[in-house]
């Protein structure tokens, strides 16, 4: 089975601080995905990554930045926190051009 | 314009009964797919069903089906049999495009919350 991790599920974080997201799967995925996901909203994406080192901009990247290192490793950074960006993160990955994106538990972040 | 609509922000269903949860797309890309996932309180996104653009049947998945209407750009899924269990978050996605690497973006709609009744 396909392995998606989240470092944590729930983060209390302080306006103004570094945030850092970290998301693991454990297939050889080429892509991964971080999306948030706000009520009425559905999940809207922020960045996703088609390779190691290789990043491209989602809907919505503003206050965010991202880093692939690893191939298996996925990270989110809130560079600077603010109270808007309190909400559920979710990370996916999937193999080639699949349509099938594997989700982690997600991680619910409050800025306070 | 939104790229995938779902009107029904909840709707409610018998036990046992069938459901119909509505989509409508909206692209210009003749290759597209659509998808349907199932989120439960737990949170966790369970893929069910996939209905590529050119496929000429609709899909099916167990007791879900994907009743694909292209010319209405409607892609509804259709549970039948409810149970207790299928009470979640229903969320229709719709991949398009051509971005760097090859991949096709994926968008989501604001999902249906179903709520099953013994």
């Amino acid at each position: 089975d396909v392995k998606v991790t989240q470092s944590s599920r729930y983060l209390v974080k302080r306006t103004g601080e570094k945030v850092f997201l970290e998301c693991v799967q454990d297939m050889d995925h080429e892509n991964m995905f971080w999306y948030r996901q706000d009520p009425g909203l559905g999940l809207r994406l922020i960045y996703f990554s088609y390779d190691v080192k290789m990043k491209e901009k989602g809907d919505i990247p503003e206050g965010y930045s991202v880093s692939r290192e690893k191939k298996e490793r996925f990270s989110l950074i809130l560079e600077s926190a603010s109270t808007n960006q309190t909400s559920m993160y979710l990370c996916a990955s999937t193999e080639g051009n699949s349509y099938e994106q594997y989700f982690g538990p997600g991680t619910r972040l409050t800025v306070t | 314009a939104q790229k995938i609509t779902q009107t029904q922000p909840g709707m409610f269903v018998q036990e046992k009964e069938a459901v119909t949860l509505d989509c409508t797309y909206d692209t210009s890309d003749p290759s597209y797919g659509l998808f349907w996932y199932k989120q439960p309180s737990s949170g966790e996104m369970i893929f069910l069903i996939y209905q590529g653009s050119y496929d000429q049947q609709n899909a099916t998945e167990g007791r879900y089906s994907l009743n694909f209407q292209k010319a209405r750009k409607s892609a509804n899924l259709v549970i039948s049999a409810s149970q207790l269990g299928d009470s979640a978050m229903y969320f229709c996605a719709m991949r398009e495009g051509r971005g760097s690497g090859g991949y096709q973006k994926v968008t989501f709609g604001t999902g249906t919350k179903l709520q099953v009744i013994p």
